[in-house]
């Protein structure tokens, strides 16, 4: 019953693969992000999806392009990863209402490109 | 664009000890804020948020915070602390549908 699962938990992989990262709320939430934590524990968001359309879009590659098949996944791929692509890459997800909104984490995919 | 600091990045203290982390905002508008914490390994797990109304908000394993919105505070407290509650600990504003986070703090908790 977990509200907000990704998979892999762990992913290593060579400079150049490309790679994908997949999300999934059984919350009902109509609002998915994606967010970037590094090395030293920061958290940035770097996309966000409401009823699968993009509506935040902060200044990230273009080798990332998330894909919303439908208001329950959220899917980040990568392309030709780089050595600083490697981090803690966490999904989550909120019920946009009025201005009041919980987002709700995933438990993360470690990514680490050699 | 509204952003977020937290005051202390590393806090250590002994079991039973007060913790009070701050955390402050720069955004003049309505806003929500959040304290998120992160155990060793796992992902973001929400401690307690306020909206509007009291601005003394309880969480969850006995914190709680503080808005004052003259001085752009939201600061987390909590009693006396436990070594489980070793952890990382991230202060969040929501504006405009978008959440910022604070660089974290970290808390390590000696028994």
């Amino acid at each position: 019953d977990t509200a907000v699962s990704q998979t892999p938990k762990y992913l290593v992989t060579q400079m150049g693969n490309d790679k994908s990262i997949k999300c999934e709320q059984n919350l009902g939430h109509d609002t998915m992000y994606w967010y970037k934590q590094d090395s030293k524990k920061f958290l940035k968001i770097m996309f966000s999806y409401n009823n699968k359309e993009l509506i935040i879009n902060e200044t990230v590659p273009n080798r990332f392009s998330p894909k919303s098949p439908d208001k329950a996944h959220l899917n980040l791929h990568i392309n030709s990863l780089e050595l600083g692509d490697s981090a803690v890459y966490f999904c989550a997800s909120s019920r946009q209402t009025g201005n009041q909104e919980t987002q709700y984490f995933g438990p993360g995919t470690r990514l680490l490109v050699l | 664009a509204q952003s977020v600091s937290q005051h202390n990045h590393h806090v250590i203290l002994s079991e039973a000890a007060s913790l009070e982390l701050g955390c402050n905002y720069s955004y003049g508008g309505t806003v929500n804020l959040f304290w998120y914490v992160q155990y060793p390994g796992q992902h973001l797990q929400l401690l307690l948020k306020y909206f509007s109304g009291d601005p003394l908000v309880k969480g969850i394993k006995g914190f709680e915070a503080e808005f004052i919105k003259s001085k752009f505070s939201f600061n987390l407290r909590k009693p006396s602390v436990q070594w489980s509650d070793t952890a990382e600990y991230f202060c969040a504003v929501n504006a405009h549908y978008k959440l910022s986070f604070g660089a974290g703090t970290t808390v390590t908790v000696r028994a």
